[in-house]
């Protein structure tokens, strides 16, 4: 059973341009939830979907991020026209369920780089 | 050796001794908490867990204590080993939307020294 698969591993985006995000969750689990920390810093919540839904985006830019979970395929966390304070590590957990009553696997993540 | 995790981010231990992370949290709402690993290049690892109903858990080498009164979780490590170097998170969640997300704390860099 693979665990939270995410790639790529490291991405390089000069500024201006699109960043896209892929998260794999666990066989069988439909709760994602997406992070990001920047260096020497705890992971900040960012977005939580269900399977074709937006269940709670409040830690996300209100402008150039978006994320989508969709029925099928992985979720993908898109980021428009980068600039270098996106410079970060982003990762991605995967539940079940609600994360408090059966816990978070995160993935290794995709760590940017803006140019 | 001891450490709180905001004021002192970093925590140098002897191999073999036992260590104490600290974490105050920020709300007297959270109702569940957990500790994560953190190696270099990797994602969160989950160490150990604990409900708001709770004062004290044991796993295999580390217990984790939780004070509601003061806000305060910390996690022991008993006879740390050169691979229990990393960073370590405190994380909490209240169900304030029902999305169950999670709240880091800043985190403390362990070094075990061999």
């Amino acid at each position: 059973n693979a665990g939270v698969m995410q790639n790529p591993r490291h991405l390089v985006r000069r500024r201006g341009q699109e960043a896209r995000l892929r998260c794999s969750p666990m066989k069988g689990h439909s709760h994602v939830y997406w992070y990001r920390q920047l260096p020497e810093e705890g992971l900040k919540f960012m977005v939580y979907l269900q399977k074709e839904n937006i269940i709670d985006e409040s830690g996300m830019p209100k402008e150039r991020f978006s994320a989508e979970f969709p029925k099928e395929g992985p979720s993908i966390l898109r980021i428009q026209q980068v600039v270098r304070g996106d410079s970060a590590a982003y990762f991605c957990a995967s539940s079940p369920g609600d994360g408090a009553n059966y816990g978070y696997t995160f993935g290794s993540g995709t760590r940017l780089t803006v140019v | 050796g001891e450490s709180v995790g905001l004021h002192l981010p970093t925590l140098s231990v002897q191999e073999g001794d036992n260590s104490i992370i600290n974490c105050a949290y920020s709300n007297s709402a959270s109702d569940y908490f957990i500790w994560y690993k953190q190696e270099s290049g990797k994602g969160p690892q989950f160490i150990i867990d604990i409900r708001s109903n709770m004062d004290k858990r044991q796993g295999q080498r580390v217990t984790v204590l939780l004070n509601k009164t003061v806000k305060h979780l910390s996690l022991q490590i008993a006879a740390t080993q050169p691979g229990d170097s990393a960073v370590y998170f405190c994380a909490e969640n209240w169900d304030q939307t029902g999305a169950n997300n999670l709240f880091f704390g800043t985190g403390t860099r362990l070094t075990v020294i061999p």
